[in-house]
C-alpha cells in the first residue's frame, strides 16, 4: 500500500518563500507529482520527480530523495495568488495516489 | 486544446437515489480517470480506464457505482442507491499514457455532489 503525510496548513507572507514537506511510503515507485489545487477548483499540474535531486520551474522548485521517501516543493516570491491547496501525490506501478494536501495561506 | 469537459457541474440528491456524471477526456487521451475527493482531502481514485478496459477499479464501491467507456472515449460514472457519505466532487482526469514517464493526468473542473 501507499501513506502519504504532508502538513495539513501552512501560513507565509508574500514575498517570502516557503517549504511544504511531503513523506512517503510506498510499495512501487515511479515519481512523485506536485499538483496546485484552488479552492473550488481542479487540481493543476506543478512538478514532477522520479530521481533525486531538484527539479526547478520559475518561482517553484521540486526535491526528491527515493532514500528517504521524502520530497519538497519550495514556492520563492510568494504572491497571494499562491494561496492554494498543494497535493503530494505518489505513483506507484498504475495508480497515483495523492496525499491529503497541504493548505497554503499568503497573507499581505 | 480543450479540456476535460465535465457535466453536471453540481447536482443535490436525495439519498437512496440515483445519479450519472458525464465526462469527456482531451482529445487523444487513452488513459482517464475517476477521483473522489470528499472535502478537506486528496482525490481518491475510483476507477481508471486503459481506453475502454478497466485498469484498476479496486477502491470503486462495485454495489453502488458504476462506470462505462464505451467507445474509449467519453465516460459516465453512476452512483445507485446514493448515500449521504457520497457527498463529494467527483474529478475526472485524463492523461496520454499511464505508465511510467511525467504523463501528467489532466484534471476536469469536477462535479460537486450533494446528498441529503
Amino acid at each position: 500500500g501507499q501513506n502519504i503525510d504532508q502538513p495539513t496548513e501552512m501560513t507565509a507572507t508574500e514575498g517570502a518563500i516557503v517549504q511544504i514537506n511531503c513523506t512517503y511510503q510506498t510499495s512501487g515507485f515511479n515519481g512523485l507529482f506536485w499538483y496546485q489545487q484552488h479552492a473550488g477548483e481542479a487540481p493543476t499540474f506543478l512538478s514532477y520527480n522520479v530521481l533525486d535531486g531538484l527539479e526547478e520551474k520559475g518561482r517553484f522548485s521540486s526535491f526528491l530523495s527515493r532514500s528517504k521517501g521524502y520530497s519538497y516543493l519550495l514556492l520563492k516570491e510568494l504572491q497571494m495568488k499562491d494561496s492554494a491547496s498543494y497535493l503530494c501525490a505518489v505513483k506507484g506501478f498504475q495508480k497515483l495516489v495523492f496525499g491529503t494536501g497541504t493548505r497554503l495561506l499568503v497573507s499581505p | 486544446e480543450a479540456g476535460v469537459a465535465q457535466s453536471p457541474r453540481y447536482k443535490i440528491i436525495e439519498k437512496r437515489q440515483s445519479v450519472a456524471f458525464w465526462c469527456n477526456p482531451i482529445s487523444g487521451h487513452a488513459t482517464l480517470y475517476w477521483y473522489q475527493q470528499i472535502l478537506g482531502q486528496g482525490p481518491k481514485l475510483l476507477i481508471q480506464f486503459q481506453n475502454n478496459g478497466v485498469v484498476d477499479d479496486s477502491q470503486l464501491p462495485k454495489d453502488r457505482f458504476s462506470a462505462e467507456r464505451l467507445k474509449g472515449v467519453d465516460s459516465t460514472l453512476k452512483i445507485q442507491p446514493a448515500k449521504l457519505e457520497d457527498s463529494a466532487v467527483y474529478l475526472c482526469a485524463s492523461s496520454s499514457q499511464t505508465s511510467g514517464g511525467a504523463y501528467e493526468q489532466y484534471f476536469g473542473p469536477g462535479t460537486r455532489l450533494t446528498v441529503t
